[in-house]
């Protein structure tokens, strides 16, 4: 089983909706990460939080907002989707790169949530 | 700037069967690390190795193995008599060695299927 846990699995939402996806881990991880990723291509980052901060933020739309409520959560807001958003969202956490680990700290992913906008 | 690429977009084969999936980067820097991660059906991205540039050394485990090889900048994963289970996506994944995570350049990845 995964040590990263995401909810909901599934998600069909309307495109004047407001949903969100939520992400959760408990392996002490202070870096974590929201990827999209379309099918047949490889994931794509969109935000990175280092501690409970924002880091990263690959110019994504607005419709789309991160929010980490401490270490181990983390959720992403959707609102006024489009139908081309529709993807596997994927959240993953990772010990924060030059830390203890001296280095690039592998990616642990939850299963991702399945996102249709109709 | 980095780049991966695996060229076998999809490979089928029949249990039992030995599997070698490619993997060949670019890269200026002269330290970074090298990545395989699986995905089956399920959708979860599964970390399997993680290799510094500096170790060479080829690694097994189980019937897993990577082929390191700097000269040809290349690092790729066998897969010993392989079984159903092991159908997924494979993605190698080239990174820096520090900075950010926009360093983490994954490949188009491998769509493996193994036939009972």
């Amino acid at each position: 089983d995964t040590e990263v846990t995401q909810t909901p699995k599934h998600l069909v939402m309307g495109m004047t909706n407001k949903k969100s996806l939520k992400c959760e881990q408990h392996m002490g991880h202070r870096a974590m990460y929201w990827y999209k990723q379309k099918a047949k291509k490889p994931p794509e980052l969109m935000f990175v939080y280092s501690y409970e901060k924002l880091s990263i933020n690959e110019s994504v739309p607005s419709r789309f907002s991160p929010e980490c409520p401490n270490s181990s959560l983390l959720n992403l807001h959707l609102h006024a989707l489009q139908p081309e958003d529709s993807a596997l969202y994927l959240c993953a956490s990772s010990q924060v790169s030059g830390g203890r680990d001296r280095g690039r700290p592998p990616l642990h992913f939850g299963n991702g949530t399945r996102l249709t906008v109709t | 700037a980095q780049k991966v690429t695996q060229a076998q977009t999809e490979i089928s084969v029949v249990e039992k069967e030995d599997v070698t999936l490619d993997c060949v980067y670019e890269t200026r820097d002269t330290t970074y690390y090298l990545f395989w991660y699986k995905q089956p059906p399920s959708g979860e991205l599964v970390f399997l190795i993680r290799r510094n540039s500096f170790d060479e050394q080829n690694e097994i485990s189980g019937r897993y193995s990577w082929n390191f090889q700097k000269s040809t900048s290349s690092f790729n994963f066998t897969i010993t008599a392989s079984q159903v289970v092991d159908s997924a996506v494979y993605f190698c994944a080239l990174s820096k060695t520090s900075g950010s995570a926009r360093q983490l350049t994954f490949g188009s990845g491998t769509q493996l299927t193994v036939l009972p």
